[in-house]
C-alpha cells in the first residue's frame, strides 16, 4: 500500500520559535496532500489542501501567514508553524492522494508542544 | 457536505463481530461512503469504500442499506489491535479527495 512518511513525530518548542513538518510519500506521487489538526479528542479539522507547484488553498479561519504551506515536489509537502504560541500545540496530520484510487493515504502524525 | 451520524463509543468483546452504524439521511445519488479508522496517537488510516453495492476487504466488510441512507461496517473477528476511533465520512463526487471528519465512533474491545 501506499506510506507516507511524516516528520518529526513529535517536537516541543519555545513560544516564538517556527517549526517545520515534513510530509513525504515514499512509493507514489502525490498529486494532492491535506493537512490537518487535531486537539485531544476531538476531530481531525481540515487545515488547507496543496498541489504541488500551485499555492494552498485553505479552510476559513486557518491564517496563512501563520501556516505555512510548501508543496514543491510530487513527494514533498511541508508545514510551517511560524512563531508558535501555546495555542498552537497540537496533533498535526498530513495525508496525501495518489489520484488514481480516491483514498487518503496519511502520516502518522506529529505532535506539537509549544513552551 | 451531507452529514453522518455514528454512536459516540461502542464495546465488542475480542474474537466477536462488530457492526458500527453509520446513518447518512441526506447522502446524494454521487456520494461515496468511506471508512476511516484512527488507532491511539496515529494518523487515521483506510478501512473501506463503496457507493451502492456491499464492499468486502482484508480489513472489514461494508454493508450499505439499499435506499444508502445508512451503512454498516463489520469487523468480522474483533482483535485488541482494533480499538480506535473509526470514522464515517461521505465524499461528494465533486469534492476530488476532500474528507470531512466528524466525531467518529470509539471501539472499546474487551478481552
Amino acid at each position: 500500500g501506499a506510506v507516507v512518511s511524516q516528520h518529526p513525530s513529535r517536537v516541543i518548542c519555545k513560544s516564538g520559535t517556527s517549526v517545520k513538518i515534513e510530509c513525504r510519500s515514499l512509493d507514489f506521487q502525490a498529486t494532492t496532500m491535506f493537512w490537518y489538526r487535531q486537539f485531544p479528542k476531538k476531530s481531525l479539522m481540515l487545515m488547507a489542501t496543496s498541489n504541488e507547484g500551485s499555492k494552498a488553498t485553505y479552510e476559513q479561519g486557518v491564517e496563512k501567514d501563520k501556516f505555512l504551506i510548501n508543496h514543491a515536489s510530487l513527494t514533498l509537502s511541508t508545514l510551517t508553524v511560524t512563531s508558535a504560541h501555546p495555542e498552537d500545540s497540537s496533533f498535526y496530520i498530513c495525508s496525501a492522494t495518489t489520484g488514481t484510487d480516491n483514498i487518503q493515504y496519511f502520516g502518522a502524525g506529529t505532535r506539537l508542544s509549544v513552551l | 457536505d451531507a452529514k453522518t451520524t455514528q454512536p459516540n463509543s461502542m464495546e465488542s468483546n475480542e474474537e466477536e463481530p462488530v457492526h458500527l452504524p453509520c446513518n447518512h439521511s441526506t447522502i446524494s445519488g454521487t456520494d461515496y461512503i468511506h471508512w476511516y479508522r484512527q488507532l491511539p496517537s496515529q494518523g487515521p488510516e483506510y478501512v473501506i469504500h463503496g457507493l451502492t453495492s456491499n464492499v468486502n476487504n482484508r480489513m472489514a466488510s461494508l454493508a450499505i442499506a439499499e435506499d444508502r441512507k445508512s451503512s454498516t461496517l463489520i469487523l468480522h473477528r474483533a482483535t485488541l489491535r482494533d480499538a480506535a476511533v473509526y470514522y464515517c465520512i461521505l465524499r461528494g463526487h465533486n469534492a476530488g479527495n476532500m474528507l470531512t471528519f466528524g466525531g467518529g465512533t470509539r471501539l472499546m474491545v474487551k478481552p
